[in-house]
């Protein structure tokens, strides 16, 4: 089994809609994050968390929000979708920072969001 | 702050070509840096990383030197392949900063037979 899975794999909304993303992981992972993926833009950092109790906004986290459940859970919704929102999302975890060792990124497969 | 760039693609080779895409960084702290791949399809992986000057990193193939007197840490491979058509990112992770990764845009690598 996947080590972080998202579900869904593919999502079509209309604009104004509320959706969520969800992201597991067995990794055992301190450490989560939410990126989009645009042609040309490359990956930009939605929210990231450091642990349950802790959540900080990325480069561009208006019009989300997120939640972490638990240390294998973190979900992202969009509030009102707006078709830019269209694009590839993806979930990681890293292990969490300890000197001396680097901060490897494991993704999830992604998910591919349309908003009409 | 931190920044990545990368040479734009897509890079089209021919089967058994040489591989070089340029990454350079501009990094506080002591940066730790990484190579990943993206499949079509599928999410990113680790190809490969460094978390010192000098040292190489190397995978499948594929290796990397991280170079601290020119911020560099470009990607080659002698002999590449149809099935290394992906996308491949650079990217780094500075321990002196705010402890979060930054990549960079991607390369496309289209390899033709």
């Amino acid at each position: 089994d996947a080590d972080v899975t998202q579900t869904p794999r593919n999502r079509i909304t209309k604009t104004g809609k509320r959706i969520m993303l969800e992201c597991s992981q067995t990794k055992g992972h301190d450490r989560m994050y939410w990126y989009r993926q645009d042609p040309g833009l490359g990956l930009r950092l939605i929210y990231y968390s450091f642990d349950v109790k802790d959540i900080n906004k990325g480069e561009i986290s208006d019009g989300y929000s997120v939640s972490r459940q638990a240390q294998a859970k973190f979900s992202l919704s969009l509030e009102s979708a707006i078709p830019n929102q269209t694009a590839l999302y993806f979930c990681a975890t890293s292990v969490g920072f300890d000197p001396g060792e680097e901060e490897t990124q494991y993704f999830g497969p992604g998910t591919r969001l349309l908003v009409l | 702050g931190n920044s990545v760039t990368q040479m734009e693609g897509p890079v089209t080779l021919s089967e058994e070509a040489f591989l070089t895409i340029n990454c350079t960084y501009t990094a506080t702290g002591y940066p730790s840096l990484f190579w990943y791949v993206q499949y079509p399809g599928e999410g990113l992986q680790l190809l490969l990383k460094a978390t010192k000057a000098d040292d190489k990193g190397s995978n499948k193939g594929f290796e990397a030197t991280y170079r601290k007197e020119t911020t560099s840490f470009h990607l080659e491979k002698g002999s590449v392949q149809v099935s290394d058509s992906a996308v491949y990112f650079c990217a780094l992770h500075a321990s002196g900063g705010s402890y979060i990764p930054t990549f960079g845009r991607g390369t496309s690598l289209i390899v033709h037979p």
